[in-house]
């Protein structure tokens, strides 16, 4: 079955980064866009990334652009999030997510559990 | 900008539930529903603004198209109390999702 584990969450000081890793297993990866979401605690979806089976389409929330980077490798079935420069506000369980090839990257039917990231001094 | 309302709904089991999502402009049909119970990832309920998902009973239903957009329960389940969150993906991202709407018990 279609399985997606985040890891690479942790504490971090502001201005620090963060590398977080998505591994999928049970799907062709190639052919699926895949994407991150975040949530804050106690608060609601923001959609933070998502890049494409080739990596030839990338997109970024305003919130993280300049900040953070996506990347796959899909010899490993992985994709990754480069966080940079990290505020207070990009607290949040960070979710992998993708959908059916056909979604081309809009709609999530597969998540992941998800990996905590705090931003705190 | 995604508007749900209201922000909490207050329905007995067996009831019928109508949940509303706002978009500041026109996203044709690309609109999703999702559910979230508490410690899970979310669960995409609707798609399309009103194809159920894979497994999605038929009590739930999506309809609208433009700015506005309702999903209905038709008779709540124990299952069925959750956080609901609209998101649309008209055009091109970033995608947004709306702020939520939590169905409790009364």
């Amino acid at each position: 079955q279609v399985q997606l584990v985040e890891s690479g969450g942790g504490l971090v000081k502001p201005g620090g980064s963060l590398r977080l890793s998505c591994v999928t297993s049970g799907f062709t990866f190639t052919d699926h866009y895949v994407t991150w979401i975040r949530q804050a605690p106690g608060k609601g979806l923001e959609w933070v990334s998502y890049i494409s089976g080739t990596s030839e389409y990338t997109d970024y929330a305003d919130s993280v652009k300049g900040r953070f980077t996506i990347s796959r490798d899909n010899a490993k079935n992985s994709m990754y999030l480069q966080m940079t420069r990290l505020r207070a506000e990009d607290t949040a369980v960070y979710y992998c997510a993708t959908g059916s090839p056909g979604f081309s990257g809009s709609y999530y039917e597969y998540w992941g559990q998800g990996t905590l990231v705090t931003v705190s001094s | 900008v995604m508007t749900q309302s209201p922000a909490t709904l207050s329905v007995s089991p067996g009831e019928r539930a109508t949940l509303s999502c706002r978009a500041s402009q026109s996203i044709r049909s690309n609109l999703a529903w999702y559910q979230q119970k508490p410690g899970q990832a979310p669960r995409l309920l609707i798609y399309g603004t009103s194809t159920r998902a894979t497994g999605v009973p038929g009590r739930f239903s999506g309809s609208g198209s433009g700015t506005e957009f309702t999903l209905t329960i038709s008779s709540l389940q124990s299952e069925d109390f959750a956080v609901y969150y609209c998101q649309q993906c008209d055009y091109r991202p970033p995608w947004t999702f709306g702020q939520g709407t939590k169905v409790e018990i009364k």
